[in-house]
């Protein structure tokens, strides 16, 4: 079984602060993806990356994705009160298999 | 364009009732896959499918069957429900493999409980 390792499992700060999520693994994936879900709804995709070393940028938010394909970061800048929610990461393995970490439920506070 | 129809949204099933839940795409997308939800667990695949006629267990699958007889529909039995199998259940998904320009789509899910 491939396991995704995500900390912090929680995580409240205030708005404008900076934080990072973890995503560890001992496994090698084919691609690693980022999810946040809301409440009730499914999980929404936010990026995915593929390159070993691969860093993507979505206004405020940056993702890595390690050299090794077997660990990735999520950063978030200047964090704002519409980024409440639970974050995900996803990897999928060679056998097409995609694998979530338990998640970083995450409040932003005013 | 529908995306993934995951149905029903709600249900409560007694201990040892059996029941399907539905899950279809019109993506033609080779991989579809179950997970379940729990509080602290995250997403936990129960079964996978990677063609019709393809399917395979994830980490839960005690309890569940599925079958992939089409593209298009993969549902999820439950066999004889018992109330560790309430959670909230999501269908994915996504073409075989995962690259930048590619995702997996979920359904709204489907909160069971079991009494």
């Amino acid at each position: 079984t491939q396991l995704l390792e995500q900390s912090p499992q929680f995580l409240s700060i205030q708005e404008g602060e900076n934080l990072t999520v973890y995503c560890n693994s001992s496994s090698v994936f084919s691609s690693l993806q980022w999810y946040r879900q809301e409440p009730g709804e499914g999980p929404v995709l936010l990026v995915t990356v593929v390159t070993g070393g691969e860093v993507k940028k979505l206004k405020r938010l940056t993702f890595q994705f390690g050299d090794a394909r077997k660990d990735s970061s999520l950063h978030i800048t200047a964090a704002q009160t519409g980024d409440t929610g639970l974050y995900l990461c996803a990897g999928q393995s060679s056998n097409y298999k995609l694998t979530f970490g338990k998640g970083t439920l995450l409040t932003v506070n005013p | 364009n529908a995306g993934v129809t995951q149905t029903p949204k709600f249900q409560v099933l007694k201990t040892g009732q059996s029941m399907t839940l539905q899950c279809a795409q019109d993506m033609n997308h080779e991989y579809m896959s179950w997970y379940r939800q729990d509080p602290g667990m995250g997403l936990r695949l129960i079964h996978y499918s990677v063609g019709a006629g393809i399917t395979d267990q994830g980490e839960v699958p005690n309890g569940y069957n599925v079958s992939r007889s089409t593209t298009e529909d993969f549902p999820l039995r439950l066999l004889s429900a018992a109330p560790s199998q309430t959670s909230v259940y999501f269908c994915a998904s996504s073409y075989l493999k995962i690259g930048p320009n590619t995702e997996a789509f979920f359904g709204q899910g489907t909160r069971l409980t079991v009494v």
